[in-house]
């Protein structure tokens, strides 16, 4: 594919109910990372993953937040129990090289707004 | 630890002025810098980069920005806007050897006709 894809792009869902956000990075592309955008804020880091290995997820803010890239390529995230504060963009990015390349262009996909009611 | 600080969350300029985002920055070690834009309902895309080297950077769509190690400042820059800038901008930073990238809070960019 051309770029980053993320489905569903939008997400409405009860205070407790579990969801799942998916994203499809550029093919080849080693390294990806989830952010969230919460309202008038810029993207916050969530976690990262080598390939199929969760390398670092000290921003995931809760054990309610779960993700996982089993063959290196499609990742998903997972929020259980969905609270009022989860509400938010949810942000995934793809790089080609491992992110101890710092300069490594991180392109973007559309993003998925998960809105929890 | 890094952060970045946006100044203004709102700029209008008028078609064919001086478009003029400011960034600050804090980093513990030597910063890589970014410039994102965010077009309605697409993802960030990137605008230009510093990492080493020459501190005036030149990016797409005619922007460029100049880092001041000095003022801890990454300021963006286009000499006329166009309507097609109108979008939101982000600066961002890097650094220890990760890319994992810390994001400010935005500039929204209006351009009146």
């Amino acid at each position: 594919g051309a770029g980053v894809s993320q489905s569903p792009r939008y997400k409405v869902a009860k205070r407790g109910q579990d969801v799942a956000l998916r994203c499809d990075p550029i093919s080849g592309h080693v390294s990806l990372f989830w952010y969230q955008q919460a309202l008038g804020q810029g993207p916050e880091f969530l976690t990262y993953f080598q390939n199929e290995a969760q390398l670092d997820k000290s921003g995931l803010p809760s054990d309610r937040f779960f993700a996982e890239r089993p063959e290196g390529s499609v990742s998903t995230l997972k929020i259980q129990r969905t609270q009022q504060e989860d509400s938010a963009v949810y942000l995934c990015a793809s790089s080609l090289s491992k992110a101890s390349a710092p300069t490594d262009t991180q392109y973007f996909g559309p993003g998925t707004r998960l809105t929890v009611l | 630890a890094q952060s970045v600080t946006q100044l203004g969350s709102h700029v209008s300029v008028s078609e064919g002025a001086l478009v003029l985002l400011r960034c600050n920055y804090s980093s513990s070690v030597p910063p890589y810098l970014f410039w994102y834009v965010q077009y309605p309902n697409q993802g960030h895309q990137l605008l230009l980069k510093y990492t080493t080297g020459a501190t005036l950077v030149k990016g797409i769509n005619g922007f460029e920005a100049e880092f001041k190690k000095s003022e801890t400042s990454f300021h963006l820059t286009k000499p006329s806007a166009h309507m097609s800038d109108a979008a939101e901008y982000f600066c961002a930073v890097s650094g220890g050897g990760y890319q994992k990238v810390t994001f400010g809070t935005g500039t929204k960019l209006q351009v009146i006709p």
